[in-house]
């Protein structure tokens, strides 16, 4: 089925230990991002990617940093992981109709 | 004054009401707007677009107001599986990324 998948869903990381988070779509649009949601805050943009081989800021890229490997994927890396990133993390595909994202991961920083 | 508002409820609602949101908006530049639906820790899914015409889709209908910078979603004969939180976004201008509004919750009640 057509759509946008994130691994892994949740992950629990110590302060200072770094990890990937990956995502891959098949929809064969240019345009991927990744957002972060926290309560009160609504969804804030990381990263994104206009096409393939292009990354730029978006709101809040202080601690990520991301690389787009192919059309189809799309990984946020935590170099560092501090507590204030604790956070669920959505990846989107999609520019004009909208976007659609994935089911998320739910990240701890303890 | 934010980007993009939303009041953010609960609206508690019984089976079968009409319902309606408003969303409001500053940058008069904006150009496509959209309803999202996110239920609980769930990734966002497009709902509607929302057309300069207004637009309708089943028990749900769109409308933009240039003029007065806001859209609205009105449900009608509300059904228990629409309880969500509703996110009104907008496109900022002449880049592609979108304005999240914080969410309207919407519990419909038996």
């Amino acid at each position: 089925n057509a759509g946008v998948t994130q691994t892994p869903k949740f992950q629990v990381l110590k302060t200072g230990q770094s990890m990937t988070l990956q995502c891959a779509q098949d929809m064969n649009h240019n345009s991927m991002y990744w957002y972060r949601q926290d309560p009160g805050m609504g969804l804030r943009l990381i990263y994104y990617s206009a096409s393939e081989g292009t990354t730029d800021k978006g709101e809040v890229p202080n601690g990520y940093n991301v690389s787009r490997l192919n059309k189809r994927e799309f990984s946020l890396r935590l170099e560092s992981a501090a507590p204030s990133q604790t956070s669920v993390y959505f990846c989107a595909t999609g520019q004009g109709l909208g976007y659609t994202f994935g089911s998320g991961t739910r990240l701890t920083v303890v | 004054r934010k980007e993009v508002e939303q009041d953010p409820g609960p609206f508690n609602v019984p089976e079968g009401a009409t319902v309606a949101f408003n969303c409001t908006y500053s940058n008069s530049a904006s150009q496509s707007f959209f309803w999202y639906r996110q239920d609980c820790r769930k990734e966002p899914k497009l709902l509607m677009s929302v057309y300069s015409s207004g637009n309708e889709d089943g028990r749900f209908t769109a409308q933009l107001n240039r003029a007065s910078q806001y859209i609205s979603l009105l449900i009608r004969d509300s059904k228990l599986s629409d309880s969500a939180t509703y996110l009104c976004v907008v496109n900022a201008g002449n880049n592609r990324k979108l304005i999240w509004g914080l969410g309207t919750s919407l519990a419909v009640n038996p």
